[in-house]
């Protein structure tokens, strides 16, 4: 089943925070998170393994609960390049035979 | 090092006619797959493959076949295009550790009329 995703958009000031969640109804292997801008392909972000487990890029975080099989990214600090289209996408099984699901997207914008 | 190559970049097809979408990755991944990208559906699988010889289904894998030869190439058969797979695909790739990122390629843009 395709993740959920929430916020589906978020408008921000540069400088702003925001956190965009991601929920699986099924037991999860990884999360994965990639930002995509407008007519070019999704761009890797991090992966977050089971364990509970938090990653940080710069001021890009993310955390998995894999307990609750939910993924939240933290984008702290807000740049203008931050803008685009945020997806998470989940793994379930041992993460190598399974298959990558996408959820719908959350468009982010950040204004001046 | 071409990462995940994806040909035609733009294609027009009438109602009816079949086609081959192209992907080859240089990397040597074992796993490759194919998405779909419609406004606001996100990127849906249409087929995946976890290596040569091995091909699965997707989320929306009707009116599309795959197969897997080489470890390098997965094309994508649309055997009687209709409007609605009017959309962008990608192709995209991974190795096998299970923190390997997926590598897309740069997207074909197709139009059904």
């Amino acid at each position: 089943q395709q993740p959920v995703q929430s916020p589906q958009a978020v408008i921000l000031r540069e400088g702003e925070d925001a956190v965009i969640n991601c929920s699986s109804s099924k037991a999860l292997y990884s999360v994965h998170w990639y930002r995509q801008k407008h007519g070019e392909a999704p761009v890797f972000l991090m992966i977050l393994l089971k364990g509970g487990e938090q990653k940080g890029h710069e001021k890009i975080s993310a955390s998995f609960n894999e307990k609750k099989q939910q993924s939240s990214l933290y984008l702290t600090a807000s740049q203008l390049s931050y803008s685009g289209t945020y997806f998470c996408g989940t793994e379930g099984g041992s993460g190598n035979t399974d298959k990558l699901i996408f959820g719908t997207g959350t468009r982010l914008q950040v204004f001046p | 090092n071409a990462g995940v190559t994806q040909t035609p970049k733009f294609q027009v097809l009438k109602t009816g006619q079949s086609m081959t979408l192209q992907c080859a990755q240089d990397m040597n991944h074992e796993y490759m797959s194919w998405y779909r990208q419609d406004p606001g559906m996100g990127l849906r699988l249409i087929h995946y493959s976890v290596g040569a010889g091995i091909t699965d289904q997707g989320e929306v894998p009707n009116g599309y076949n795959v197969s897997r030869s080489t470890t390098e190439d997965f094309p994508l058969r649309l055997l009687s295009a209709a409007p609605s797979q009017t959309s962008v695909y990608f192709c995209a790739s991974k190795g096998s550790r299970g923190n390997s990122p997926l590598h897309f390629g740069n997207g074909t843009r197709l139009t059904v009329t």
